[in-house]
């Protein structure tokens, strides 16, 4: 079966440190692959998708990066954290051959604080 | 371009009754699918239910249904017999079957309270 690990579960950074959240999965291979933020109380905003190893696509300008560096891991990087940065960063895949009936399954999510 | 709108911004009801949940969608694209998903306080996404635009029926999973109205362009989701395990943030979200990569839009989603 398929599971899909992120780390850290719980980050707190000062405002202009660096980040770097790490999102795994294992049990298939050649997923796509999204991460979302979500503010307090509020909806998922995609941030970035790929579908292949190095292949990564922006949704919104901001301080963030993403890359794939293995067909199963995704890491979402920042060299200066702002405050508007915080939130509950969610991992999520869906079979790569991205039927529009396949739902999406989403790691245990890290919650970031900026402080 | 997708959207989904889901209008409650939270929602209470009563141990053991049924509650329905709305969401209504907008997209261009002839094919679709649309997904609830719930969300507990731990913050984890689970996946309730799929309904495709070309089913003919509505989906049911358990105690959830989704009332599917194309013409409406509505996907309520109806929870039968409501537990207090229910309680939860639930989003409602949709993907155009000319989405690239298999892009999800979500809504901002309902926060359902179920009293004992």
């Amino acid at each position: 079966s398929q599971t899909i690990h992120q780390w850290p579960a719980t980050l707190v950074q000062p405002v202009g440190s660096p980040l770097s959240l790490e999102c795994t999965v294992e049990g298939t291979s050649n997923p796509n692959l999204y991460w979302y933020r979500q503010a307090a109380g509020r909806g998922l905003q995609l941030l970035f998708y790929s579908v292949g190893i190095g292949q990564i696509s922006s949704e919104v300008p901001q301080n963030l990066s993403a890359s794939r560096p293995q067909d199963r891991q995704f890491i979402l990087s920042s060299k200066k954290l702002l405050l508007s940065d915080s939130g509950f960063y969610l991992c999520a895949w869906n079979s790569g051959s991205a039927n529009f009936y396949n739902e999406q399954f989403f790691g245990p999510g890290t919650r970031l604080t900026v402080l | 371009a997708q959207k989904i709108t889901q209008t409650q911004p939270g929602m209470f009801v009563q141990e053991k009754e049924a509650v329905t949940l709305d969401c209504t969608y907008d997209t261009s694209d002839p094919s679709y699918g649309l997904f609830w998903y719930k969300q507990p306080s731990s913050g984890e996404m689970i996946f309730l239910i799929y309904q495709g635009s070309y089913d003919q029926q509505n989906a049911t999973e358990g105690r959830y249904s989704l009332n599917f109205q194309k013409a409406r362009k509505s996907a309520n989701l109806v929870i039968s017999a409501s537990q207090l395990g229910d309680s939860a943030m639930y989003f409602c979200a949709m993907r155009g079957f000319n989405t690239n990569a298999g892009k999800s839009t979500f809504g901002d989603g309902t926060t359902l309270t179920v009293k004992p």
